[in-house]
Formats: structure tokens, C-alpha cells, sequence
């Protein structure tokens, strides 16, 4: 069955650490993959996408992911994070019309 | 910018009533989901619809239905409220057939009471 799992529930860091969201994807052909950012009370907004091509892709706010395939990740980073940057935050996988969603990793960050 | 408008950001409705959602989009996207959201459960999927009048069940449609009247608009219908569907509702629409972005709307919190 397809699948996105996110294994972290939640994540603390220090604002101006580094940060790495852990997906994992199980599907029968490479599909396209996401990462989606929510904050408090709002819609999901696109942080990066990967199709094809380059496997490390940069995306909005300072973020990137690397897709591995030999290993089903597609880990999302960032090298110093910002207060702001507290949010949910989910990975994607679509092959057609419907997107598979992790459940979710909830990051916070201390001052 | 591609705008996902959901009609209602809050809502509270009493168990039994007919709850309408409405979603507009204004991209000409062919694609348009709803979905629902729960702590520690992430993103369901309730139904979608890839054109005008059509629909596909997706994983959780049951005490739900849809409409699609028209390219922009789709509409969640919960035929009999109760209090197991009070949560987050998503709406999305993308444009294509292979996994395009998705575009959200801001949500609405739906409580049955």
C-alpha cells in the first residue's frame, strides 16, 4: 500500500540550530514528492517539490530536501532555524490526481 | 497567486443538522479534494473530484457527500452532523493528472455539538 510516513511527532530546537524532518515514502514507482508547512490555525502553504532531476531542492523560507531513493527519504532541512519557523509540517507523495500526507511533524523552536 | 477561498473559517452546528462547506477556487484547476484533518492522523482524504460533476470516494467518505456543480466550486456536504466529525476541513484544487502542487484553502473548523 502507499504510504508517507513522518516518524518524528514532534521536534525542539534551539532558534539557530539546524533542523532535519525525517520522510519516508513507500510506493510502487517514484512518485512526485512535497513537503507542506501549516501554521496555527491556517491552510498548508508549499515549502518545495521534487519531480525529477536534481535530487537536492530548494524551496521557500530558507528550506531544502534531498531525495534518496535508494533509501525511500525525503528529508527536509534548514540550516539555522527562525522562531517563525515553528509550525506543522508535512510530506506528500502523488502519482496521479491524490496526494498521500504524513501525519505530521510539529517543530518548536526555543529562543 | 492561485486563491483556494473556504467559505467559513469557524462553524459550530448541532448534532442532525445538514452542514454545508463551500470551497471556491479561482485557477481553473481541474482537481479539487477535501480533505479532513485530526491531531496525530494528518491529512484524510473525504472525496475529490477531477471535473464538473464528477467525484471519487476517497479514504474516509462515509457520513459525507459532494457537489460539483462547477468548475470552481465544490461543495462538502455532511448529511446528518455529529459529533465525530468535528475537526479540521481542508479544501484543495491542482491542475493536471500527475501530481501537481495542491493549493489550500485556509481551513474551517467545523464543531457538532
Amino acid at each position: 500500500a502507499q504510504s508517507v510516513t513522518q516518524p518524528d511527532i514532534h521536534i525542539t530546537v534551539s532558534e539557530g540550530a539546524s533542523l532535519e524532518l525525517r520522510c519516508n515514502y513507500s510506493y510502487g514507482a517514484t512518485p512526485y514528492l512535497f513537503w507542506y508547512v501549516q501554521s496555527p490555525g491556517q491552510g498548508l502553504q508549499l515549502l518545495l517539490k521534487y519531480f525529477s532531476g536534481d535530487t537536492l531542492v530548494q524551496g521557500i523560507k530558507g528550506f531544502e530536501a534531498e531525495f534518496k531513493r535508494s533509501q525511500s527519504s525525503f528529508n527536509l532541512r534548514k540550516p539555522s532555524v527562525h522562531w517563525s519557523d515553528a509550525a506543522e509540517y508535512f510530506c506528500a507523495a502523488s502519482g496521479t490526481y491524490k496526494y498521500i500526507f504524513g501525519t505530521g511533524t510539529r517543530l518548536k523552536v526555543l529562543a | 497567486d492561485v486563491k483556494v477561498t473556504q467559505s467559513s473559517r469557524y462553524l459550530v452546528k448541532r448534532t442532525g443538522e445538514k452542514v454545508f462547506l463551500e470551497c471556491v477556487q479561482d485557477m481553473d484547476h481541474e482537481n479539487m479534494f477535501w480533505y479532513r484533518q485530526d491531531p496525530g492522523l494528518g491529512l484524510r482524504l473525504i472525496y475529490f473530484s477531477y471535473d464538473v460533476k464528477m467525484k471519487e470516494k476517497g479514504d474516509i467518505p462515509e457520513g459525507y457527500s459532494v457537489s460539483r456543480e462547477k468548475k470552481e466550486r465544490f461543495s462538502l456536504i455532511l448529511e446528518s452532523a455529529s459529533t465525530n466529525q468535528t475537526s479540521m476541513y481542508l479544501c484543495a484544487s491542482s491542475f493536471g493528472t500527475a501530481g501537481g502542487e495542491a493549493f489550500f484553502g485556509q481551513g474551517t473548523r467545523l464543531t457538532v455539538v
